[in-house]
């Protein structure tokens, strides 16, 4: 079956960068788009891009462009998200997802499918 | 950017009836949007996407209409799982989520 295992809780210092990894199996990973969706504390859900594992390519929402990089590793089937100069408001589970569309497009669908099951990045001083 | 407003914010209800969730885009969205099911502590689900079809492994019960800027999500008879919050999401202005409707028990 399809999961997608993300790396655990994160406690960082405003300035500081977070890794997060999405380790994918159950599918061709190379096969669909992986997103980034991060979720506040009791707040809503924030789309903050997405990497096409097969060509490595990005598409970053404005909000985030300068401070996120997502990466990819094929041969262990895992997606990175790096977000650089942490602030409070970036406090948030930080979720990955599967693109229901391939990566044959040259587009993802957009549809989030399959989910991580979250990382909390709290960045406290 | 679309913006989209979702309603009611909470709506209480018992098991067995029937909910109706809206959610209305600033401006058209062809039939670009998805529905997603979010309990606690746990990853969205997705339900519905292009309007009104059905993602794999979700049950009838859950069904989806509307084109352009106004769209609804039904839950025909909610069973004590569907008790969650529901997120409207589009795909035209990549990833914007509506707020969210509570659905809670009466």
């Amino acid at each position: 079956q399809v999961q997608l295992v993300q790396s655990g809780a994160e406690v960082k210092e405003p300035g500081a960068s977070v890794k997060v990894s999405c380790k994918a199996s159950g599918y061709t990973f190379t096969g669909y788009y992986i997103h980034w969706v991060r979720q506040a504390p009791g707040q809503g859900l924030e789309w903050m891009g997405w990497i096409n594992p097969k060509s490595g390519g990005t598409n970053y929402a404005q909000k985030f462009r300068g401070r996120v990089t997502m990466t990819r590793d094929t041969s262990i089937s895992t997606a990175y998200m790096e977000l650089s100069r942490l602030r409070s408001d970036d406090t948030a589970v930080y979720y990955c997802a599967s693109d229901l569309g391939k990566t044959d497009m040259t587009t993802a669908a957009y549809y989030f499918d399959y989910w991580g099951q979250g990382t909390l990045v709290t960045v406290s001083s | 950017e679309i913006v989209l407003t979702q309603s009611p914010a909470t709506l209480s209800l018992s098991p067995g009836e029937r909910a109706t969730l809206s959610c209305r885009a600033s401006q058209s969205v062809s039939s670009y949007l998805a529905w997603y099911q979010q309990t606690p502590g746990q990853a969205p689900r997705l339900l519905i996407y292009d309007a009104s079809n059905r993602a794999t492994g979700i049950p009838a019960r859950f069904s989806g209409s509307g084109s352009g800027t106004d769209f609804t999500l039904t839950i025909s008879s909610l069973e004590p799982e569907d008790f969650a919050v529901y997120y409207c999401q589009q795909r035209s202005s990549p990833g914007t989520f509506g707020p969210g409707t509570k659905v809670d028990i009466k």
